[in-house]
């Protein structure tokens, strides 16, 4: 399995707090991305990075920052939590080449109340 | 744009029986590739089957095949002798040559009945 952690796997927070996922990779892939899965509309990009320091955005970017400092993290931050940001989140890495499948991390459970 | 449809939000299949999932895609490349994803409750994704565009052959994986109409802009997955642990909800996925990005469709959720 390739390597990927997502943390935390579940949080609960309130309405207007600030929320950072963050998402390790120990394969060195260049590519990584943050999709949200929702019922009745599969996974969506909300950002991607391309390498350290260098992203862009994706169909639900509003509302959501990241950051990649290093190879290996992708940090994705609500920067004032929304209800409508209640979601399961997924981290993914590629190599880069669309023939490769991406892999995907574990998922992180987002409940804003 | 390009638009990936699974047009089934649900199925239900007997076990030991076959069944095949929809996916339609539109786009204007000519090269490019499909991917079947598998999500058990477990929230893992999982890759099933990988397409290339260019190859006539269809993709196999033991009971998991693929009937690709490039055409038709068709790409089902057909599940043979179907298992209780295929009990998933499935994604099809498309991404073009050359491209960093990939598009999902919306799911199919699979029902093994026993």
């Amino acid at each position: 399995d390739a390597g990927i952690t997502q943390s935390p796997r579940h949080k609960v927070t309130e309405t207007g707090t600030p929320v950072t996922l963050r998402c390790h990779q120990t394969e060195n892939h260049r590519y990584m991305y943050w999709y949200r899965q929702d019922p009745g509309h599969g996974l969506r990009l909300i950002h991607y990075s391309y390498g350290v320091k260098d992203t862009d955005k994706g169909e639900v970017s509003d509302g959501y920052s990241v950051s990649r400092s290093k190879t290996e993290d992708f940090l994705l931050t609500l920067e004032s939590a929304t209800s409508s940001q209640t979601s399961v989140y997924f981290c993914a890495i590629s190599q880069g080449n669309s023939n490769q499948p991406q892999h995907f991390g574990d998922g992180t459970r987002l409940s804003i109340l | 744009a390009q638009t990936v449809t699974q047009s089934q939000p649900e199925m239900s299949v007997q076990e030991a029986e076959t069944v095949t999932l929809s996916c339609t895609y539109d786009t204007s490349e000519s090269d490019y590739y499909l991917f079947w994803y598998k999500q058990p409750p477990s929230r893992q994704m999982i890759l099933v089957i990988r397409q290339e565009a260019y190859k006539q052959q269809n993709a196999t994986e033991n009971r998991f095949s693929v009937n690709f109409q490039k055409a038709a802009k068709s790409f089902s997955l057909k599940i043979s002798d179907s298992q209780l642990g295929d009990a998933a909800m499935y994604f099809c996925a498309y991404a073009g040559s050359g491209t960093y990005k990939y598009i999902f469709g919306t799911g199919t959720r699979l029902k093994v009945l026993a």
